[in-house]
């Protein structure tokens, strides 16, 4: 079966720190990586999507990347974190192709101070 | 602007009746349809799923049921359990800006009163 693996679970980090979360799946190939972050009262908003190593595509303008470095690997990342950056943030899965469920990791709290 | 609207941020219910969670999505062609679950500081569990050739979907105690022409859908669960208390999540995939995506809700908070 599959399974997504998303670390840590939470992060305390001071404004101006740089930033990386890791997202591993198994049990797939080739599947659609996602990251979402959770803001109250505002749903969950996609920041990035991959349909393929090294293919990232960007949704939200700031200061966050993504990256793909292999099949079933995906990394959040920022050179310099800001306030507004906190939140919980959320790694998620697809099977490549349409009408599939996302299936989400347990996240990750993000605290800036 | 909203894609995908859920009107009520929260609902309470009695245990062992009827919740019914609403959402509202102004896309046509979105054509497939999620419902999910979230505790607090977990990611969202997947519940239950629609293709928008279909009015009603039903899975042990969930049902979802799409209206196409009112562009609406919503979750029943019956009978509600205390366990059940949760955010409730509903989403739509489908060409959105050049692409497929899936677009999220701003969730409805249920709670079981036991």
């Amino acid at each position: 079966s599959q399974t997504i693996h998303q670390w840590p679970a939470t992060l305390v980090q001071p404004v101006g720190s740089p930033l990386s979360l890791e997202c591993t799946v198994e049990g797939t190939s080739n599947p659609n990586l996602y990251w979402y972050r959770q803001a109250a009262g505002r749903g969950l908003q996609l920041l990035f999507y991959s349909v393929g190593i090294g293919q990232i595509s960007s949704e939200v303008p700031q200061n966050l990347s993504a990256s793909r470095p292999q099949d079933r690997q995906f990394i959040l990342s920022s050179k310099k974190l800001l306030l507004s950056d906190s939140g919980f943030y959320l790694c998620a899965w697809s099977e490549p192709g349409r009408s599939s469920p996302l299936h989400f990791g347990n996240g990750t709290r993000l605290t800036v101070t | 602007d909203q894609q995908v609207k859920q009107n009520s941020p929260s609902l309470s219910v009695q245990e062992g009746r009827i919740s019914i969670l609403n959402c509202d999505y102004t896309n046509s062609m979105f054509d497939y349809f999620l419902w999910y679950k979230k505790y607090p500081a977990e990611g969202p569990t997947f519940l239950i799923s629609i293709s928008s050739i279909k009015d009603k979907n039903e899975d042990g105690r969930f049902t979802v049921f799409l209206n196409k022409s009112a562009k609406h859908l919503s979750l029943h669960i019956v009978p509600s359990q205390p366990g059940d208390s949760a955010v409730y999540f509903c989403a739509a995939f489908g060409p959105f800006l050049g692409t497929y995506k899936y677009i999220f809700g701003t969730g409805t908070r249920l709670k079981v009163l036991a």
